[in-house]
């Protein structure tokens, strides 16, 4: 199975601010199948991007996904207060379907 | 508005059962494939299984092959998940996700239940 590995594992930044979140596979995702999520405290993650870089219906295009191989990128490119959460890469270019262990971002 | 409620979580004790249930609604639920994914206390996200839409393909995690059971009824737009000789690994608070359109049972989930929380222990 595909391994993904999210770096950093915390992210320390202010409202205003970029973040830049990495995803990097340990194998090729194939057609850039992998997908971004967003877990606040106590409730379900959220779709962000599918296919690398295809934002979901109603997230704002200060959210933004690019990559392919082995190596993806997701950037924030104004933090908001809402914004401060984990956030997860999903691969589904191949079975099973698998998750990184997460990005949690913090406010500074 | 689509929406996915799960149900049926508590708590078990090891070799227990439990069925959780998710009610869908807001959208077509025939026409799309359903799987449960599971978040153990302070851990990231596991895939559990799959169902197509019609249900003739199921698909299941290594680690719990042969011990749940997955089952959707399009009548009641309702899916399923019949978890036999639980253990402790499989305390988790287990959601409900609808995967994307026109995705396999392998794809991302764009639509997703708030979770119910599955405790085995003794």
């Amino acid at each position: 199975e595909i391994v993904l590995t999210q770096s950093p594992g915390t992210l320390s930044l202010s409202p205003g601010e970029r973040a830049t979140l990495s995803c990097r596979a340990s194998q090729s995702v194939s057609s850039r199948f992998l997908a971004w999520y967003q877990q606040k405290p106590g409730q379900a993650p959220r779709l962000l991007i599918y296919g690398a870089s295809s934002r979901a219906t109603g997230i704002p295009d200060r959210f933004s996904g690019i990559g392919s191989g082995t190596d993806f990128t997701l950037t924030i490119s104004r933090l908001e207060p809402e914004d401060f959460a984990v956030y997860y890469c999903q691969q589904y270019g191949s079975s099973p379907i698998t998750f990184g262990q997460g990005t949690r971002l913090e406010i500074k | 508005e689509m929406h996915l409620v799960e149900s049926g979580g508590g708590l078990v004790k090891p070799g227990g059962s439990l069925r959780l249930s998710c009610a869908a609604s807001g959208f077509t639920f025939s026409s799309y494939v359903m799987t449960w994914v599971r978040q153990a206390p302070g851990k990231g996200l596991d895939w559990v299984s799959s169902i197509t839409s019609s249900g003739s393909y199921i698909y299941y995690a290594g680690s719990v092959k042969g011990r749940f059971t997955i089952s959707r009824d399009n009548t009641k737009n309702s899916v399923h998940l019949q978890m036999d000789s639980l253990r402790a690994e499989d305390t988790a608070v287990y959601y409900c996700a609808r995967i994307g359109p026109g995705g396999d049972y392998y794809y991302y989930m764009d639509v997703w239940g708030k979770g119910t929380t599955v405790t085995v222990s003794s």
